[in-house]
């Protein structure tokens, strides 16, 4: 089975600061791992992916992404915080030999000017 | 290109009242999402179809959901009697394809009060 967490429910940084969301997994084989925004009243809108290659994953908006397979995490990035990140993010995992995206439960980030 | 589009946006019903959702994906993708997501959780996957067949529905409900794709294209989700637990976002996702790693692209969804 496979499961994520997003062990922070919210995130708090004054903008120019670099922000970090983090998320761990658990998959059986190499997982694909994927970062959603939500805005609100708004759906999911994707930031990025990792499937292989390079650790390093970048995204939408000046976001990246780092991935750590010994420590089974994927956390999100952006090195200076704009007020308009302020959002809901959702890290996702899905293991190649399913077809189910597996949600963690969100973290919501408030970027204070 | 545009979206993903869901219909209505709102809703408000009574319990054991019934309510039906539209979503038009993605022109060319082929598999269809339909999730729920309840206040503080992430999106539950309801049901998935690739083109007009179903590949995943172990977690509707279907004593009460139901949910097709005719032509292939369009879906329509309903719930029949609905409960207050049903009180939810109905988000619809749609992707190139299910296999492979490609990204799902979401639509606005259906907020649903159920009173």
């Amino acid at each position: 089975a496979q499961s994520v967490a997003q062990p922070e429910d919210q995130v708090n940084v004054a903008e120019g600061n670099p922000l970090t969301v983090k998320c761990t997994y658990s998959v059986s084989g190499n997982p694909y791992l994927f970062w959603y925004v939500q805005y609100p009243n708004r759906g999911l809108q994707f930031l990025l992916k990792y499937i292989t290659g390079d650790n390093l994953v970048k995204g939408s908006y000046g976001f990246e992404a780092e991935f750590n397979k010994s420590q089974t995490s994927f956390h999100l990035k952006k090195p200076s915080a704009l007020v308009s990140d302020s959002a809901l993010y959702f890290c996702a995992v899905r293991d190649p030999n399913d077809y189910k995206l597996s949600f963690g439960a969100g973290t919501t980030v408030t970027v204070r000017a | 290109e545009a979206g993903v589009a869901q219909s209505p946006r709102y809703k408000i019903i009574e319990k054991r009242q019934s309510v039906a959702f539209w979503c038009n994906p993605i022109s060319g993708h082929a598999t269809l999402y339909w999730y729920q997501q309840i206040l503080g959780q992430g999106p539950k996957l309801l049901i998935q179809f690739q083109n007009n067949g179903v590949v995943d529905d172990s977690q509707l409900p279907k004593d009460r959901f139901s949910a097709e794709r005719l032509k292939g294209v369009d879906s329509t989700l309903k719930i029949q009697p609905a409960k207050l637990e049903d009180s939810a976002v109905y988000l619809c996702a749609s992707s190139f394809t299910y296999r492979g790693p490609h990204e799902q692209y979401f639509g606005p969804g259906t907020r649903l009060t159920v009173t």
